[in-house]
């Protein structure tokens, strides 16, 4: 069955990065997509980008645009989501989850705190 | 940017429909997919272009897609059904938006 595992959560300070890795099984990860989508508490579902495991092209939301950089590691079946110049407003879940058109499967979330 | 406005909550019966409403400039141009979401859980893909039930989702619901607004229709709603739900829309130009999302209570 497909599986999307994330990594644990993370409390950052302000102006840090954090990276998010999201690993795959269970299907061929390079034939999807995989989209990165985050919530903040209370708050509504805010899609930040895709990457075509495949080609390793990607498409940022221009919310996100400068900011995140999503990335893939085939060998590892492994995606990756990393949010620079953090702020407290940065501080919500973030999803992985595969699909093209719709996401299909969704990883566990991971919870990023930002906080001095 | 693209927005997609839904109204914040609805309220139904055990057993009666559903009808939850999402709306964008020229929506029906674009596919449309639907997600519930239960507190504390990852969201679940229930409607995918415009219309169609991924495996596993109940034929209780279903999708619409025209002119600006795509509908979100569940048909003997059950208590289980209560949950957030948010449209996406999504093509070429756009890339991806969710909607502001809907809480259905069921009463």
């Amino acid at each position: 069955q497909v599986q999307l595992v994330q990594s644990g959560a993370e409390v950052k300070k302000p102006g840090a990065s954090v990276k998010v890795s999201c690993k795959a099984s269970g299907y061929t990860f390079t034939t999807y997509a995989m989209h990165w989508v985050r919530q903040a508490p209370g708050q509504r579902l805010e899609w930040m980008g895709w990457i075509n495991a495949g080609s390793g092209n990607t498409k940022y939301s221009q919310e996100f645009q400068g900011r995140v950089t999503i990335t893939r590691d085939t060998s590892a079946s492994t995606a990756y989501m990393e949010l620079s110049s953090l702020r407290s407003e940065d501080t919500a879940v973030y999803y992985c989850g595969r699909g093209v058109g719709g996401v299909d499967n969704w990883g566990q979330g991971t919870l990023v705190t930002v906080s001095s | 940017s693209y927005e997609l406005t839904q109204p914040p909550s609805v309220s139904v019966s055990p057993g009666q429909t559903a009808s939850i409403t999402c709306s964008g400039d020229k929506l029906g141009d674009k596919y449309v997919c639907w997600y519930q979401q239960k507190p504390g859980q990852s969201p679940v893909l229930v409607i995918y272009q415009n219309s169609k039930r991924p495996s596993g989702i109940p034929e209780r619901f279903s999708g619409s897609n025209s002119g600006n607004t795509a509908t979100l229709t569940v048909s003997g709603t059950q208590a289980m059904d209560e949950a957030d739900y948010y449209c996406q829309a999504w093509d070429s130009s756009t890339s991806y938006v969710f909607g502001t999302g809907t809480k259905v209570t069921v009463l």
